[in-house]
């Protein structure tokens, strides 16, 4: 079974820039998060998806920060603009619709110089 | 506002003995407790969790521990061995409230051959 796929990998960006990350759940994962992830803390919740549709968002900074899952599988979330406290890695999850168990994939690395 | 604490942010421990990684938490409406591990350049892999109905639930060499009158869960490892050199995150939900997992800043756990 395949596992969460996330792109790129790695991202270096100035600030006031715009960027945005990409993210394939597991096949048939209904539920759908992002998470932001600052070094030496742990991943923060940051939107949660239920196929198309947000569940909670309450975390998101709206102001810059927006996230879409059209077709209720592949999500990307974007950043515009960019500042410096942004950098961090941010994660993509999905789980089964109810289960409490996560599936993370590997995360997308940040640098906003 | 940390609710999810892991106070130890490094713990070394020697093959075969036991490794004991602790958890505190502040919101009284807490009642599911998942950990978590992660290795480098990798997402967190769920690897225990228990609701607060139980005291104790076991998975081979993994046990978690909660105590709901301190606030506190731990995870044991015995007998630890290097592989499980990793972080091990502690993240909390209050599931009946339909709220989403909190996670602790993370405890990195280092088994010396």
């Amino acid at each position: 079974e395949a596992g969460v796929a996330q792109s790129p990998r790695y991202k270096i960006i100035e600030k006031r820039q715009s960027v945005a990350f990409w993210c394939n759940p597991i096949s048939g994962h209904a539920t759908l998060y992002w998470y932001q992830q600052i070094l030496g803390q742990g991943p923060k919740l940051l939107i949660q998806f239920q196929n198309n549709g947000v569940v909670d968002d309450s975390q998101l900074p709206k102001d810059r920060f927006s996230a879409e899952r059209l077709k209720g599988v592949d999500s990307t979330l974007k950043i515009q603009p960019a500042k410096l406290e942004d950098s961090a890695v941010y994660l993509c999850a999905s789980s089964l619709a109810g289960a409490q168990e996560q599936y993370f994939g590997p995360g997308t690395r940040l640098t906003v110089t | 506002d940390q609710q999810v604490k892991q106070n130890s942010p490094s713990l070394s421990v020697q093959e075969g003995r036991i490794s004991i990684l602790n958890c505190d938490y502040t919101n009284s409406m807490f009642d599911y407790f998942l950990w978590y591990k992660k290795y480098p350049a990798e997402g967190p892999t769920f690897l225990i969790s228990i609701s607060s109905i139980k005291d104790k639930n076991e998975d081979g060499r993994f046990t978690v521990f909660l105590n709901k009158s301190a606030k506190h869960l731990s995870l044991h490892i015995v007998p630890s061995q290097p592989g499980d050199s990793a972080v091990y995150f502690c993240a909390a939900s209050a599931l009946d409230y339909g709220q989403n997992f909190v996670f602790g800043p993370g405890t990195r756990l280092s088994v010396l051959p």
